[in-house]
Order: C-alpha cells, then structure tokens, then sequence
C-alpha cells in the first residue's frame, strides 16, 4: 500500500491568510492525487483531483500543485467556510489510501 | 441531482452483523464503482472496499478480507455492503462514495451510516 503523508496536522490561520497543506507519498504517484474537505459531521467533499483540477463549484481560492511524491494544497484567502479537515488521497495504485488529514482553524 | 442516500444509524452487539444500504439516483448506476470508506469517531479515513456494479465484482482492503461482503441490485440502483463478526473497533461512520475508474476519484459520497458496536 502507498503511504500518505500530510503536515500539519493541523494549524491555526486567520480568515483572509494564505493557506498551504503539504501530502507526501510513499512513491512517486505520478499525479493521481486528490482533496477533500470535511466539516464536522459532513462527507467528504472532492475539492481538487488529479494534482490541480479543480471540482465543478469549487471556488477559485483552492488551488493544488505537485507531481511524483510532492503535493500541495493552498487556500489562497482563508474564508469563514474553509474551516474545516482536508485530507489527500492517491488513486495512482490499488488500494486507495488517504492521508491523516490536516485540521484548519480559527486563530 | 445526483445524490447517493444511505440507511440509516445501526447499534449491534460483538459478533453480531450489520447491512448498510446505498441507493443513487441521478445518474446511470452502471457507469460507476461504489466504493465504501469508514471513519472512526475522531479519526481519518479508510477505504473499505470496491464493488462494479456490472457483474458485481468486488475487491476488497486487506484487513476487511472475509468479514465484508459487497452486493449490489442494479433494479433498485443499489448497493449494499455487510461487516460480518463485529467488534467494538468496527464503530465507525461508513461513507459509500462513486468513482468512475477503479481505482478513481470520489466525486459523490452518502451522506454516511453510523454504525456503533457496543454490548
């Protein structure tokens, strides 16, 4: 199984500040590397797939980057609404994992 | 809209069994795996296991090999997965979630199933 690295675990930002969450894996994944968000008590939303495509509705302040074994999640203004868990998967290979999920919230 | 709804919350004793449901709508049933990711209170998420719903082929994570089955109805547009022998780690939210390749992106989940194993 490939393993997924996500840092931090969690942070603590301001509404307005630039946001970015770092996934590493275990082996080079190519590209297949997804985001969702989560808020309590909610599924998982699919916020960016294949490194930088960006989900129908997502609003353009989420961004992702990265190939090989390098990712990166950025939140370009923090809103009110992006408090939430986000968490990277990989689909390069059998089974999918995911990463342990970084927790944004408010400073 | 395309929407996945699931059954509602089960409390089960060890040993004991559970079937969670999960029903699309909205779009062609056929076009999509189902996959199914649990969520232990607290922590992150998990991959389950996989099912094709044409022919009703199913690959399963590991750890979940011979205590989770996966069906499937194609009339009803549903899937169903069954966690056998239960035990009080098995307490989870389970999430049914679309993909269009196997393996794939995730791109429409349930609204998720409590399951709590408690004697």
């Amino acid at each position: 199984d490939i393993q997924m690295t996500q840092s931090p675990s969690s942070l603590s930002a301001s509404v307005g500040d630039r946001v970015t969450i770092t996934c590493r894996a275990r082996q080079t994944i190519i590209n297949s590397l997804n985001w969702y968000q989560q808020k309590p008590g909610k599924a998982p939303k699919l916020l960016v797939y294949n490194a930088y495509s960006l989900q129908s509705g997502v609003p353009s302040r989420f961004s992702g980057s990265g190939s090989g074994t390098d990712f990166t999640l950025t939140i370009s203004s923090l809103q009110p609404e992006d408090f939430a868990t986000y968490y990277c998967q990989q689909t390069f290979s059998a089974p999918v994992t995911f990463g342990g999920g970084t927790k944004v919230e408010i400073k | 809209q395309v929407q996945l709804v699931q059954s509602g919350a089960e409390v089960k004793k060890p040993g004991a069994s559970v079937k969670v449901s999960c029903q699309a709508s909205g779009y062609t049933f056929t076009n999509y795996f189902m996959n199914w990711v649990r969520q232990a209170p607290g922590q992150g998420l998990e991959w389950v296991g996989i099912i094709n719903p044409v022919g009703g082929s199913t690959d399963y994570a590991q750890k979940f090999q011979g205590r989770v089955t996966m069906t499937r109805d194609t009339s009803t547009s549903t899937v169903y997965m069954e966690a056998s022998s239960l035990r009080s780690e098995d307490t989870a939210v389970y999430y049914c979630a679309r993909s269009r390749t196997n393996p794939g992106v995730f791109d429409i989940w349930g609204q998720g199933t409590m399951v709590t194993v408690s004697s």
